[in-house]
């Protein structure tokens, strides 16, 4: 079945600095990532939606600048946090979707972010 | 305006009972309805899904129904495990190429022993 990698799984990193997150399509290629939010006990938000080789749609409220997505390929996202603060700590999750009639949708395992 | 709500929004249950989780869905165009478990700190896996045209299908213990005319759904859990306990989301999906879904806020479903 489609697998989608996500790492890390949890980062700590201090204020101010900067975390990227990977979100890779291990067999099969997505065409299609998207990036998502969760807070405790809370439903997912979606933050943006990116598609190979193009940029990012961001959905509202969501600062593009401070969270930088990059779909070089059609195996990979990154979603990059800027200049991390206390209140961008959340559960991170990625999904994609592939081509070829795959209309499953697969999620990554999430990332937890903690920022100090 | 496309909604999905889900109830009871948590459930607790003694460990080898059967539940059955709703969800409602106001979304239109309709392409296909997935049901997730997600547990705590990890992303959501995979059910079931279901377009427009069945009525029902199973994975193991799970047992996902639709009713396209009602625009109902629900999910049957025979035989509780303890590993159970998770969150249940229920996401429509609004066209073909799959990239407009529109998810629910979740049952919480809590086996106890």
């Amino acid at each position: 079945g489609a697998v989608v990698s996500q790492h890390p799984s949890w980062v700590i990193c201090k204020s101010g600095t900067s975390v990227k997150i990977e979100c890779r399509s291990l067999d099969f290629q997505a065409t299609t990532m998207f990036w998502y939010r969760q807070f405790p006990k809370q439903s997912l938000m979606l933050m943006a939606t990116s598609n190979e080789g193009s940029k990012a749609t961001y959905e509202q409220g969501v600062e593009k600048d401070k969270f930088l997505i990059n779909h070089a390929s059609l195996t990979l996202s990154t979603l990059t946090v800027t200049s991390a603060h206390p209140e961008d700590s959340s559960f991170y999750i990625c999904s994609a979707y592939g081509q070829g009639g795959n209309y499953g949708y697969t999620f990554g395992s999430g990332t937890r972010l903690t920022v100090v | 305006k496309n909604q999905v709500e889900q109830s009871p929004q948590s459930l607790i249950i003694l460990e080898g009972k059967n539940c059955t989780l709703q969800c409602n869905y106001t979304v239109s165009p309709f392409s296909n309805l997935r049901w997730y478990k997600q547990d705590t700190g990890r992303g959501p896996v995979s059910l079931t899904i279901m377009t427009f045209s069945e009525n029902t299908k199973s994975n193991g213990r799970y047992t996902a129904t639709l009713d396209a005319d009602t625009k109902q759904s629900s999910l049957h859990i025979t035989a509780s495990q303890l590993s159970d306990s998770a969150s249940y989301i229920c996401v429509v999906t609004l066209d073909q190429a799959g990239t407009a879904l529109i998810f629910g806020k979740g049952t919480t479903l809590s086996v106890s022993s």
